[in-house]
């Protein structure tokens, strides 16, 4: 079964626009995390935001923050006021647990389109 | 500079012929892993390792062998590459395993083509 799931192959918006991408996951622990990367078109994996399981907060970085809604184990990214440099790969990633699973589980990512 | 060094870069090379991608990072940290990476399909795990002579399979590690001789270093081999091996391969290195408020730490990448 798919652990994490970004519905959103492509995404096209409006430069200084706002944008949310989506991402959902899969998890019985009750520790666990999310993170989300970004992957320019020279194809290096640049950390962008983290929100742990027990975060009462969203977690904010910037123009980045995460939309992190636990009953519905969602948690969208919002890039605010979008930049033509936005424009990438957008990967959201689980960690499970504490112990055990050693990795994150990636989904399978959103291209962001980023238009003039 | 804190980081993880892939090399090479971009590698073509033909059917069954062993090839070995270097993963070295100057962070002292104890967990490193490889990923590949496909369209569609995301990221996917090949091996980790939590320390030195540690060295455990992920999700896809048909095909890859891996060393950990020292803690800097993680070598990913290919003994005999087959197409369907063609990939974007990423080393990532974490204080801990696993991986905590940081993520991962990655390497540029190495885009593998095998004809």
């Amino acid at each position: 079964a798919q652990k994490i799931t970004q519905t959103q192959p492509g995404m096209f918006v409006q430069e200084k626009e706002a944008v949310t991408l989506d991402c959902t996951y899969d998890t019985s622990d009750q520790s666990y995390g999310l993170f989300w990367y970004k992957q320019p078109s020279s194809g290096e994996m640049i950390f962008l935001i983290y929100q742990g399981s027990y975060d009462e907060q969203n977690a904010t970085e910037g123009r980045y923050s995460l939309n992190f809604q636990k009953a519905r184990k969602s948690a969208n990214l919002v890039i605010s006021a979008s930049q033509l440099g936005d424009s990438a790969m957008y990967f959201c990633a689980m960690r499970e647990g504490l112990k055990g699973a050693q990795k994150l589980v990636f989904g399978q990512g959103t291209r962001l389109t980023i238009n003039p | 500079e804190a980081q993880v060094t892939q090399n090479p870069r971009y590698l073509i090379t033909v059917t069954g012929k062993k090839l070995t991608v270097t993963c070295s990072q100057n962070m002292n940290h104890e967990y490193m892993s490889w990923y590949r990476q496909d369209p569609g399909l995301g990221l996917r795990q090949i091996y980790y390792s939590m320390n030195v002579e540690v060295t455990d399979k992920g999700d896809v590690p048909e095909g890859y062998k891996v060393s950990r001789k020292e803690k800097r270093n993680f070598p990913l081999i290919l003994e005999s590459p087959s197409p369907n091996q063609t990939s974007l391969y990423f080393c990532a290195s974490s204080p801990t395993p696993p991986p905590t408020h940081y993520g991962y730490t990655f390497g540029s990448g190495t885009r593998l083509t095998v004809v």
